[in-house]
């Protein structure tokens, strides 16, 4: 399957300071990125979908100028909770698809191994 | 608004049992289905992806789609502890997006 990082793998910050997680696709192109956030025993929750060369598109209710995304490589898309808050403490978890292949539906994501905030 | 049912279990399964996993959704329209095992603390992992009606069979496992009935299910045969997982059903509507909607889960047990 496809390869997808993520870096750091967990970060401990404090109140009041931003963060910067990165998320790279190490064997494809991937024009398409999404970031989600899954809080303890919860499911995935979609933050939003990163486009390479323009702006990202958000889900309703998550604050685009709290989660800023920069899409600006075909394999690098960024993640910064800016001021971050400990009700911001989650798993954050990126995926990339595949560009380039097939029919539109039956591209396929690939997880990235997440980044495991903790805001004291 | 696009949704996707699991039963949250835990599904409880002895070792060497058949595992049967299931998975609504309410868009008619979907035309992908993925199945995602997350062990605890990590990241989801993809196990199956199916695009038509039917059986589609990948070592142990087994995806079963019925578009009409809005039914996919994942059959885990020779069940084994390191099976023991949350599965997560993940449909997707078609489209130029390719966003995933995905279900909360089922836990899966696999006792020894």
């Amino acid at each position: 399957g496809a390869v997808v990082s993520q870096h750091p793998s967990w970060v401990i910050c404090k109140s009041g300071t931003s963060v910067k997680i990165e998320c790279r696709s190490l064997d494809f192109q991937a024009t398409t990125m999404f970031w989600y956030r899954q809080f303890p025993k919860q499911s995935l929750m979609l933050m939003a979908t990163s486009n390479e060369g323009s702006k990202a598109t958000y889900e309703q209710g998550v604050e685009k100028d709290k989660f800023l995304i920069n899409h600006a490589s075909l394999t690098l898309s960024t993640l910064t909770v800016t001021s971050a808050h400990p009700e911001d403490s989650s798993f954050y978890i990126c995926s990339s698809i595949r560009s380039g292949r097939g029919v539109s539906g039956t591209q396929t994501q690939y997880f990235g191994p997440g980044t495991r905030l903790l805001v004291l | 608004q696009k949704e996707v049912e699991q039963n949250s279990g835990p599904l409880s399964v002895p070792e060497g049992a058949i595992a049967s996993l299931n998975c609504t959704y309410s868009d008619r329209g979907s035309q992908s289905f993925f199945w995602y095992r997350q062990y605890s603390g990590k990241s989801p992992e993809l196990i199956m992806s199916i695009y038509s009606n039917g059986d589609k069979e990948d070592g142990r496992f087994t995806a079963q789609l019925n578009k009409a009935s809005q039914y996919v299910s994942l059959l885990i045969r020779d069940s084994q502890p390191s099976d023991s997982a949350t599965y997560l059903c993940a449909v997707n509507s078609g489209g130029s997006n390719y966003k995933l909607t995905f279900g909360k889960g089922t836990l899966l047990t696999v006792n020894p």
